[in-house]
């Protein structure tokens, strides 16, 4: 299977404590995204790469979130000082260059986390 | 700034029956494209069907069809002979066409669509 993947698929920690999320993006797939999705809700953006440059960050991206993209192309997503607002699925997306890509986004199973 | 609107935060259907569910959005953007995706429960989220926005006709894709009311603003998704396997959140979405490289997606808070047997 060659789609977007992430690791874990669950997490739960205590407050306080940091998380890492990985994404694997499809590999020939050159821009990268995650966002958030609360229960209830749909996804809400959080920030976007093109290859390896984090071009956008969006205001919900607190100074607790951190992410990378190192060589342009597995992406982590870090939380550091965890709190239980945080608790969300974290969905991780990618599309290729191109115009004929209709800008459609290819989403991983995306990252539990609960936050006690 | 984009928003997207689901008024309708459930809906059911009979197997083999159709059902509508509606959308609404908003944008400052001259071109743009609208999808509808499928989340099935505990599953990763996939794509039902696009629309340019440039284009007049409406997007079909075997059962799913859309009905676009650009001036309306309105982006409705028609599912006919409805399967067990539809069974799942919707979402409504929108991102720009052109204009940069980030091509976010706005979405709306989704329709949970369920099929009765």
């Amino acid at each position: 299977d060659t789609g977007v993947s992430q690791d874990p698929r669950h997490k739960i920690t205590k407050r306080g404590q940091n998380v890492t999320f990985r994404c694997d993006p499809i590999s020939e797939h050159n821009r990268l995204y995650w966002y958030r999705q609360t229960l209830g809700q749909g996804p809400e953006f959080l920030t976007y790469f093109q290859n390896e440059a984090q071009l956008e960050k969006s205001r919900l991206l607190s100074d607790r979130f951190s992410a990378e993209r190192p060589k342009g192309s597995f992406s982590t997503l870090e939380i550091q000082r965890t709190e239980q607002g945080d608790s969300a699925m974290y969905l991780c997306a990618s599309n290729p260059q191109g115009r004929a890509t209709y800008n459609e986004q290819f989403f991983g199973p995306g990252t539990r986390l609960t936050v006690l | 700034a984009q928003t997207v609107t689901q008024s309708q935060p459930e809906m059911s259907v009979q197997e083999a029956e159709t059902v509508t569910l509606s959308c609404t959005y908003d944008t400052s953007e001259s071109d743009y494209y609208l999808f509808w995706y499928k989340q099935p429960p505990s599953r990763q989220m996939i794509l039902v069907i696009r629309q340019e926005a440039y284009k007049q006709q409406n997007a079909t894709e075997n059962r799913f069809s859309v009905n676009f009311q650009k001036a309306a603003k309105s982006f409705s998704l028609k599912i006919s002979d409805s399967q067990l396997g539809d069974a799942a959140m919707y979402f409504c979405a929108l991102t720009k066409r052109g204009g940069g490289s980030n091509y976010k997606l706005t979405f709306g808070k989704g329709t949970l669509l369920t099929v009765n047997p």
